[in-house]
């Protein structure tokens, strides 16, 4: 069975720091180009991240692009996402996906709030 | 950046009936598009890929169609477990997910 777990997520402070991480299990994830994309409370879905299968090539949206960086440990099978100075619009619920010609799957989600 | 415009922003419609949602693109984006749905609560689902491209285990009812800036989600006769936001998703040129189009029963 196909799993991606989010965990890290939680409540903090403006300009604050937070490091969300992605477990897969049940498919190849090194062959895998692997996203962020968040979700902010009744919104829409927003692309942030992705990183290639090798590590090869990242892209941010502009959005996070200097505060976000986006990681993974192939040997852990483990998407990372570093969150720096964060700020109140990034409050969201974040998602991991696995991308071989489309999101063919989905981490349940891990909700970020940045609140004073 | 390209900007993705689904239209209409919400859609009320009877079971049974055929529908279609409409998504467009600022710049071609050469069939590089996917569909998604998202049912209240739960996380996205893949349906379309490539423009026209139907994954798998997904009812046959659903379609997709179009090219250049013009694309199409159709539902040929909707059914009750269809209601839920549909999102349009440009990766040709940098990563862009439409506003979504939230699919109601009349």
């Amino acid at each position: 069975e196909v799993q991606l777990v989010e965990s890290g997520g939680g409540l903090v402070q403006p300009g604050s720091s937070l490091k969300l991480s992605c477990v897969a299990s049940g498919f190849t994830f090194s062959s895998y180009n692997m996203h962020w994309i968040r979700q902010a409370p009744k919104k829409g879905l927003e692309w942030i991240a992705l990183i290639y299968y090798d590590s090869s090539k990242k892209y941010y949206a502009d959005s996070v692009k200097g505060r976000f960086t986006i990681s993974r440990d192939s040997s852990k099978n483990t998407l990372y996402l570093e969150m720096n100075s964060l700020r109140s619009e990034d409050t969201a619920m974040y998602y991991c996906a696995g991308d071989y010609g489309g999101f063919h799957y989905w981490g349940q989600g891990v909700m970020v709030t940045v609140s004073p | 950046d390209i900007q993705m415009t689904q239209s209409p922003p919400v859609l009320s419609a009877s079971v049974g009936d055929r529908v279609t949602l409409s998504c467009k693109a600022s710049q071609n984006i050469n069939k590089n598009l996917d569909w998604y749905q998202q049912k209240h609560g739960e996380t996205p689902k893949l349906l379309i890929y490539y423009t026209n491209n139907l994954q798998t285990g997904i009812p046959s009812r659903f379609s997709g169609s179009g090219s250049g800036t013009d694309y199409t989600l159709t539902i040929s006769s909707l059914q009750p477990e269809d209601v839920a936001t549909y999102y349009c998703y440009q990766y040709n040129s940098g990563y862009t997910f439409g506003a979504g189009t939230k699919l109601e029963l009349k």
